[in-house]
């Protein structure tokens, strides 16, 4: 079974200032992961995803991510927020179902980032 | 040239109706999905289908019927709607069910059962 625990419902920073949003997993395979963000009232859209190539995950908008497997972590940073940048964030982690071979991907309850002038 | 869309945006209906939400995707993907988020933004999946055979079906009542017609399309009916059903229903695709595809989301369909 797979789960994803992101440690900060929400995160308030300044404009400018660097930004860490925090993710720890678990599975039970080697997992693939995933930053997701949802603007207020819109869809889902991909940041950045892990699929077992480098660590280090550079994504869109200058966000980075870096797996950790000794911590079973995916933390997400970017080094200067934007006013852009609020939004709510999910941590996302995928297996494949052996039985079914679905992509079952498992949200995290998501982050909200509040950028401040 | 909307990648995964879906129909309604809103949907304002009364306890007990039937309703139907239609997603279609144009990125040639294999695999489909239906999600729902709860007021506390909590994403679950519910459904998901490859090449319109159901692969996934998560502990949901049997008020909710998926069905896709090909594999360009996968649509949600709800029989006897629940106030608790109230919540927004995403739909998203994946060129295979692999877990190393990204999926991508349609814009959400926003229920609200009065």
């Amino acid at each position: 079974a797979q789960s994803v625990t992101q440690l900060d419902s929400h995160v308030s920073v300044s404009e400018g200032t660097p930004v860490l949003l925090r993710c720890n997993y678990s599975s039970s395979y080697s997992p693939s992961l995933f930053w997701y963000v949802q603007h207020p009232n819109k869809g889902l859209q991909l940041l950045l995803k892990y699929t077992s190539a480098a660590t280090l995950v550079k994504g869109i908008n200058g966000f980075e991510a870096e797996f950790k497997k000794s911590e079973t972590s995916f933390h997400l940073t970017k080094p200067s927020v934007h006013m852009s940048d609020a939004a709510e964030y999910f941590c996302v982690v995928s297996e494949t179902e052996v039985t079914g071979g679905g992509n079952k991907l498992t949200f995290g309850t998501g982050t909200q980032l509040k950028v401040e002038l | 040239d909307t990648a995964v869309s879906q129909t309604p945006k809103y949907l304002v209906t009364q306890m007990g109706n039937d309703k139907s939400i239609k997603c279609e995707q144009n990125l040639g993907h294999d695999t489909m999905y239906w999600y729902k988020q709860d007021s506390k933004k909590f994403l679950k999946i519910m459904f998901s289908y490859n090449n319109k055979e159901l692969i996934i079906n998560e502990t949901v009542p049997n008020r909710f019927s998926p069905k896709s017609p090909d594999k360009a399309h996968l649509n949600l009916h709800i029989n006897s709607l629940e106030l608790g059903d109230s919540a927004v229903y995403f739909c998203a695709s994946s060129p295979r069910p692999s877990g190393n595809y990204e999926q991508y989301f349609g814009p959400g369909t926003r229920l609200t059962v009065t």
